[in-house]
C-alpha cells in the first residue's frame, strides 16, 4: 500500500503529449523533492527526473517534471512508442522515514 | 562508467535466508549509498534500505526492520543485502541501486536478481 497515488494508465497517440499525476501528502511530496523512474519491459528503473523538475544527463527534454503542494506530475510530450512502460513517482517520507514510491503508471502508446 | 552487477536468481525454501550481492565497477565505491529495492510480480516499487560503505552504517525500511541485513565489502566494491525468514511472499526481484548524493535519487540499477520463495 504505496503512500504516493499514482492512475493505473495513460495512454496516447505518437506525438501526443501524456500527464502522470503523483498524489501524496505534507510528510513526503509536500516536503521533499520528487523523483520519476521509468521502467521499460524487462528493465531495471531507469532515473528520469530528480529534484522535482531536473532531468539527468541523456534524459530527453520531451520528460518533464514538477510539482504543486503535496502532488506532482510527469509529462512526455511527443510521446514515442519506445516510451510504452511503467513510470513511478518516488519521495522521502518524514513519517515514515523512507523513501516510497509512488503505485506506478502504464503508459501506453496507441 | 558505474555499473552494477548483481548475483544469479535463488530459489529458497519458507523460513531460510538468501544473500543478494551487488559488485560496483568503476567509479569509488566507498562514496556510495547503496540502497535496494524490490518487485514483487507483477507489483511495484518497494525501498527496503540504504547503506553507506564509508560509515558502515545502514538504515531500514520499518517493514524490514530485523529481516534485513545490510552490509559491503569494501576491498571488493561489493554491497550485500540478506533477507531471513523467508516467505512466499517475498517472491520478488531485488536490485540494488547506487544514491547519487548531488541528485539526491537512485542514478545507477544492477539488472536484478529474483529469489524465488516456495516449499
Amino acid at each position: 500500500q504505496s503512500v504516493l497515488t499514482q492512475p493505473p494508465s495513460a495512454s496516447g497517440t505518437p506525438g501526443q503529449r501524456v500527464t502522470i499525476s503523483c498524489s501524496g501528502s505534507s510528510s513526503n511530496i509536500g516536503s521533499n523533492a520528487v523523483d520519476w523512474y521509468q521502467q521499460l519491459p524487462g528493465t531495471a528503473p531507469k532515473l528520469l527526473i530528480f529534484g522535482n523538475n531536473q532531468r539527468p544527463s541523456g534524459v530527453p527534454d520531451r520528460f518533464s517534471g514538477s510539482k504543486s503542494g503535496t502532488s506532482a506530475s510527469l509529462a512526455i510530450s511527443g510521446l514515442q512508442s519506445e516510451d510504452e512502460g511503467d513510470y513511478y513517482c518516488a519521495a522521502w517520507d518524514d513519517s515514515l522515514n523512507a523513501y516510497v514510491f509512488g503505485t506506478g503508471t502504464k503508459v501506453t502508446v496507441l | 562508467q558505474v555499473q552494477l552487477v548483481q548475483s544469479g536468481a535463488e530459489v529458497k525454501k519458507p523460513g531460510s535466508s538468501v544473500k543478494v550481492s551487488c559488485k560496483a565497477s568503476g567509479g569509488t565505491f566507498s562514496t556510495y549509498t547503496i540502497s535496494w529495492v524490490r518487485q514483487a510480480p507483477g507489483q511495484g516499487l518497494e525501498w527496503m534500505g540504504s547503506f553507506i560503505p564509508l560509515l558502515d552504517i545502514a538504515k531500514y525500511a520499518q517493514k524490514f526492520q530485523g529481516r534485513v541485513t545490510l552490509t559491503a565489502d569494501k576491498s571488493t566494491s561489493t554491497a550485500y543485502m540478506e533477507l531471513s525468514s523467508l516467505r512466499s511472499e517475498d517472491t520478488a526481484v531485488y536490485s540494488c541501486a547506487r544514491h547519487d548524493t548531488g541528485m539526491d535519487a537512485f542514478d545507477i540499477w544492477g539488472p536484478g536478481t529474483m529469489v524465488t520463495v516456495s516449499s
